[in-house]
């Protein structure tokens, strides 16, 4: 079965320094998200990408974060200087245009900022 | 603000229990609801109730949605140790918005 998978599974990062996480979504979705989850809390959404532009970002996405599709398979988020409370689980998630309304998340990235 | 709400935030039950979690939602544009199991990592996908009154089963889960009173219910009959996780629910809205997820309920089932 075709699923959304994400790199690295655990990244550790200082303070200030930047941060790539990857996504490879479902190979025939078009819509893509990041969401993340910190430790105890609830999962937030971050930014939705579709047709290779941002469709829709929350409050966090502030522009220490970026998004990117660089070829036809990798989805990334960027955080360009870290922060502690980006300590969290980011998770990426795909959707096909013929099922709309279900979300495939993937494995999740564990970011840890000292 | 769209919010989603789950109830109770915490059960413990024993094996072979039966249990109901609770899942209501302030949202506009509501399309449907979604249900995640989420054990050590990523939210898998269980259900999607876009219709109210129909109940959808997946072997001991199964759940329903009330679009009157704006809420679901996510039941799992005769647990299992393996059913321990957090239970998430998601309002799914229209457009290509993102899901509005609750903070989730943590079931652990006891031997």
């Amino acid at each position: 079965e075709p699923e959304v998978t994400q790199t690295p599974s655990h990244q550790v990062t200082q303070m200030g320094q930047e941060v790539i996480l990857r996504c490879v979504p479902i190979s025939n979705h078009l819509y893509f998200y990041w969401y993340r989850q910190i430790l105890g809390q609830k999962v937030e959404f971050l930014v939705s990408f579709y047709n290779n532009e941002i469709s829709e970002k929350s409050e966090i996405f502030d522009d220490q974060f970026s998004v990117e599709r660089p070829d036809g398979s990798n989805f990334t988020l960027k955080i360009r200087s870290t922060k502690l409370e980006d300590s969290a689980m980011y998770f990426c998630a795909s959707k096909s245009v013929r099922l709309p309304y279900e979300q495939y998340f993937g494995p999740g990235t564990r970011l840890t900022v000292t | 603000e769209d919010k989603v709400v789950q109830s109770p935030l915490s059960l413990v039950v024993h094996e072979g229990d039966t249990v109901t979690l609770n899942c209501s939602y302030e949202v506009t544009n509501f399309r449907s609801l979604l249900w995640y199991k989420q054990e050590k990592k990523a939210p898998t996908f269980l259900f999607m109730l876009t219709s109210s009154g129909i109940e959808k089963k997946s072997g001991r889960l199964s759940s329903i949605l009330d679009k009157k009173e704006l809420f679901s219910i996510l039941n799992i009959t005769a647990t299992q140790t393996g059913d321990s996780a957090v239970y998430l629910c998601a309002a799914s809205l229209f457009g290509n918005t993102p899901l509005v997820f609750g903070k989730g309920t943590r079931l652990s089932v006891i031997a």
